[in-house]
């Protein structure tokens, strides 16, 4: 079975700094990973997805992620924090492609930006 | 386009009662999948329809069942309610060979 770690339930940056959220993934089989984001009273919305064409994915809202399969990750980066980028972000995981399988979630980044 | 639409918004239940939870797809998209999401937590994979059949589920009791229509819209339903079922339930689609799930606001269900 597929698992997802991620790193620290809150991060907090500064306006303009670099933002870096962290993502492990467990798989037995070659997976697709996916960011979404989650704001208050809301769905979620895809980032940005790698499905193994290219390991550096550029996403919506200058995100953009990194496939390391030897180190099992999947962080999440924006070089410049804005304050609308403060969400809940989720990584998450699936095995067969297609949209055919369930996601595998993380707990979720709480992302706050400070001023 | 709509995207993906859930009613009700908001939902309150006592315990042992049962409850219905509808979803309509995004146009062009004949798959729907439900996601319990707890307070704090990210969400969990209930289960998967397509062509009205139940292709994947995830690692819920059978109170949790559910319905894909000809049209593609969906339900999901919870019986014997328990406090533990209080969540926002997501429903998500997507089309046969496309990865990627668009989902809706959500039903946030409260039981007491």
């Amino acid at each position: 079975a597929q698992s997802v770690t991620q790193l620290g339930s809150h991060v907090s940056v500064s306006e303009g700094a670099l933002v870096l959220l962290r993502c492990n993934y467990s798989s037995s089989v070659p997976p697709y990973l996916f960011w979404y984001v989650q704001y208050p009273n809301q769905g979620l919305q895809l980032l940005l997805k790698y499905t193994s064409a290219a390991t550096l994915v550029k996403g919506i809202n200058g995100f953009e992620a990194e496939f390391k399969k030897s180190e099992t990750s999947f962080h999440l980066t924006k070089p410049s924090a804005h304050m609308s980028d403060a969400a809940e972000y989720f990584c998450a995981v699936s095995i067969v492609g297609g949209g055919a399988d369930g996601l595998t979630f993380g707990k979720g980044t709480h992302l706050i930006i400070q001023p | 386009d709509a995207g993906v639409t859930q009613s009700p918004t908001h939902l309150i239940k006592t315990r042992g009662q049962q409850v219905t939870l509808r979803c309509s797809p995004k146009s062009g998209h004949d798959t729907v999948s439900w996601y319990q999401q707890a307070l704090g937590q990210g969400p969990q994979f209930i289960f998967q329809y397509y062509e009205e059949e139940e292709r994947q589920r995830g690692n819920f009791p059978d109170r949790f069942s559910g319905h894909q229509f000809p049209n593609y819209s969906s339900e999901l339903n919870v019986n014997a309610l328990l406090l533990g079922d209080s969540a926002l339930y997501l429903c998500a689609s997507s089309a046969t060979g496309w990865g990627e799930q668009f989902f809706g606001p959500g039903t946030r269900l409260t039981v007491l």
